[in-house]
């Protein structure tokens, strides 16, 4: 079955500090992953997707298939990235099946 | 290019009542999804719609129910809602499944008393 985990609910960081979000996939065939963003009373956005390869807003995610795994990675933390932040996978002709999300706070 | 729009963005309903959502998608989408997003379960999905026909469900009751449009756009029924229907309800949009990005919309906060 296909599943993301993200094993962390919250996750608080200092300003400057580096920051990692765990995503952690179950999936048999080549998967698509992406990174969601909801910031505070706004709708949630793509963050990024792993075939992109691309650093949005600082951050970037590396698919690891041995690992089955996608972190969301930042080398320092600034307060406008507060917010919850959802990892998807697209398996394909099937909707994005999402993580339950973390919800990152990060202190001044 | 417009963005996904949602209406009503907010709704009060009792139980019993029943209720419908509207989503209008990027123009050029095909593809319409729903999710519904509460804090204990996150995002969870309930159905996929491409040219008028619904192409995946999720794993919800049959009071849901949703169709779509030539044109679309999207509409989704909750029948006798209950309180854990309460939630923000989220429709997304792509050009088709797969493994295009999807574009959400803001969303519509249904509270149910």
């Amino acid at each position: 079955a296909q599943r993301v985990t993200q094993p962390e609910k919250l996750l608080s960081v200092f300003k400057g500090a580096p920051v990692e979000l765990k995503c952690n996939y179950s999936y048999s065939g080549s998967p698509e992953l992406f990174w969601y963003v909801q910031y505070s009373r706004q709708r949630l956005q793509l963050l990024l997707r792993h075939i992109s390869r691309e650093s949005i807003k600082g951050f970037t995610a590396d698919l690891n298939k041995g690992e089955t795994s996608f972190h969301l990675k930042k080398p320092f933390a600034q307060e406008e990235d507060s917010a919850m932040y959802y990892c998807a996978l697209n398996p394909g002709n099937t909707p994005l099946v999402f993580g339950k999300g973390t919800r990152l706070s990060v202190i001044a | 290019k417009a963005g996904v729009t949602q209406t009503p963005r907010y709704l009060i309903k009792t139980r019993g009542q029943q209720v419908t959502l509207s989503c209008s998608p990027i123009s050029g989408h095909r593809s319409v999804s729903w999710y519904q997003q509460t804090p204990g379960q996150g995002l969870q999905f309930l159905f996929e719609y491409f040219s008028e026909t619904q192409r995946n469900k999720g794993n919800f009751p049959g009071r849901f129910s949703g169709r779509q449009f030539s044109n679309s756009r999207s509409e989704m029924n909750v029948s006798t809602l209950e309180l854990g229907d309460s939630a923000l309800y989220l429709c997304a949009s792509g050009f088709q499944s797969g493994r295009d990005t999807q574009y959400f919309g803001p969303g519509t906060r249904l509270t149910v008393l």
